[in-house]
């Protein structure tokens, strides 16, 4: 099945500073990958997300960067504030999502310092 | 419109019991997803339902845990004889699109503590 990594674990910048999260992912029949953002204690929300016919997409200060050749998509924040400060979470999913879901990345904690 | 609704919110039970939690999806989507958060960790998918049809059932962690999808709508996971590690926040996740990949919609999850 699909096995996604994600790095790193934990990310703090500096506030309106630049962060950059990483994925791989294993299959390469995959062709969404979105990006969640989850809050303490709440649930996740998307934030953007990546279809393979695609190599970047952006939208305000988030922009997603995809590699189908290499296999991995990163996300990228710019200008970072305080309230972006949250457990972004990278996924991958098959065509027709169906029975392998979304398979998710362990997560980055991102910590923004004022 | 309303968004994909869990209850309970919060579940306390003893080891042994069994218990069941509820997810309301977004109307009209036919596609749901339950997964499963362990504190601090990522999501593990569970089970997903296409509509009426019958789930696939390779995500349980155990046969402990069984799922149904009444009506193409409420779904129920039911977890029986629970153990301390079944101790996580259980999502529920739908969405609307039958083909393609799917950008799948979150409910608050329940946070289920097994004592």
């Amino acid at each position: 099945g699909e096995n996604v990594e994600q790095h790193p674990s934990t990310l703090s910048v500096q506030e309106g500073d630049s962060a950059v999260i990483k994925c791989t992912y294993s299959d390469s029949a995959s062709n969404y990958f979105p990006w969640y953002k989850q809050e303490l204690g709440k649930r996740p929300q998307l934030i953007i997300d990546i279809r393979s016919n695609v190599g970047e997409k952006k939208d305000q200060r988030i922009a997603v960067t995809l590699n189908k050749t290499a296999k991995h998509f990163s996300l990228h924040i710019t200008e970072t504030q305080p309230e972006d400060s949250a457990v972004y979470f990278c996924a991958a999913s098959k065509p027709g999502g169906g029975a392998d879901g979304l398979t998710f990345g362990k997560g980055t904690h991102l910590i923004i310092q004022p | 419109g309303a968004g994909v609704s869990q209850s309970p919110s919060n579940k306390v039970t003893e080891k042994g019991k069994d218990v069941e939690l509820r997810c309301d999806p977004i109307s009209g989507h036919t596609a749901l997803y339950w997964y499963r958060q362990s504190l601090g960790q990522g999501l593990e998918f569970l089970i997903y339902f296409q509509g009426n049809s019958a789930p696939d059932k390779s995500g349980l962690p155990s046969d402990r845990f069984s799922a149904e999808r009444t009506g193409g709508s409420v779904s129920t996971l039911t977890i029986q004889r629970t153990q301390q590690e079944d101790s996580a926040v259980y999502l529920c996740a739908s969405s609307p699109i039958l083909r393609g990949a799917e950008t799948q919609y979150f409910g608050p999850g329940t946070r289920l503590l097994v004592l």
